[in-house]
């Protein structure tokens, strides 16, 4: 079945700074790569997606960028913010027809130092 | 357009006991899935619905595990006896069906969870 490998486990950094988040996944087949939020006591919130079809996509001060050579695909965050402070979660899944369950990584907790 | 509603949001029992847990979905999304964290440690799959129907429940751990979804609606998880090691945070997530022919995977919008502590 489906690896995901999440680094660093932990990471801090200086408001205003970028963060980068890495995960790498062990099957070829995985065609989506969602990356989750979780702030404490919530429950994971879909920040960004995506297909393994692009290489790349941003939405504002947020970026993930796919090699499906490599097979790893990475979270930046530019212009880290305070509010950016939480659990973070890469995630792999196949394609549908019947079988879309997530393979997630560990999570990275994110710390933003004002 | 209310999000995935779980109750309880904790839930404290004593080894042996039973408890269930609910799950609303968002309105409309044929796929229900279950997932749980155990001791900080990954997120990892349960079983996944398609209305009614589990399509895949490679991920339950034992026969002490059943899920419904009578109707397609709600879903509930029961835990019959509780374990220590069941302890953890359970997570229920719902997405749409995809577009008819397109086989893309839709996203998973997930509930706050069920904190479940075993005595």
């Amino acid at each position: 079945g489906e690896n995901v490998e999440q680094h660093p486990s932990t990471l801090s950094v200086q408001e205003g700074d970028s963060a980068v988040i890495k995960c790498t996944y062990s099957d070829s087949a995985s065609n989506y790569f969602p990356w989750y939020k979780q702030e404490l006591g919530k429950g994971p919130q879909l920040i960004i997606d995506i297909r393994s079809n692009v290489g790349e996509k941003k939405d504002q001060r947020i970026a993930v960028t796919l090699n499906k050579t490599a097979k790893h695909f990475s979270l930046h965050i530019t212009e880290t913010q305070p509010e950016d402070s939480a659990v973070y979660f890469c995630a792999a899944s196949r394609r549908n027809f019947g079988n879309e369950k997530l393979t997630f990584g560990t999570g990275t907790r994110l710390t933003i130092i004002p | 357009e209310a999000g995935v509603t779980q109750f309880p949001s904790h839930s404290v029992i004593e080894k042996g006991q039973t408890v269930t847990l609910r799950c609303d979905p968002i309105s409309g999304h044929d796929n229900l899935y279950w997932y749980r964290r155990v001791m900080g440690k990954e997120i990892k799959f349960l079983l996944h619905f398609v209305k009614e129907s589990k399509q895949d429940e490679s991920g339950m751990p034992n026969n002490r595990f059943l899920a419904e979804r009578t109707g397609g609606t709600y879903s509930t998880l029961k835990v019959q006896p509780a374990e220590l090691e069941d302890s953890g945070v359970y997570f229920c997530a719902s997405s749409p069906r995809s577009p008819s022919g397109t086989g893309l995977n839709q996203p998973q919008h997930f509930g706050d969870g069920t904190r479940l502590s075993i005595l």
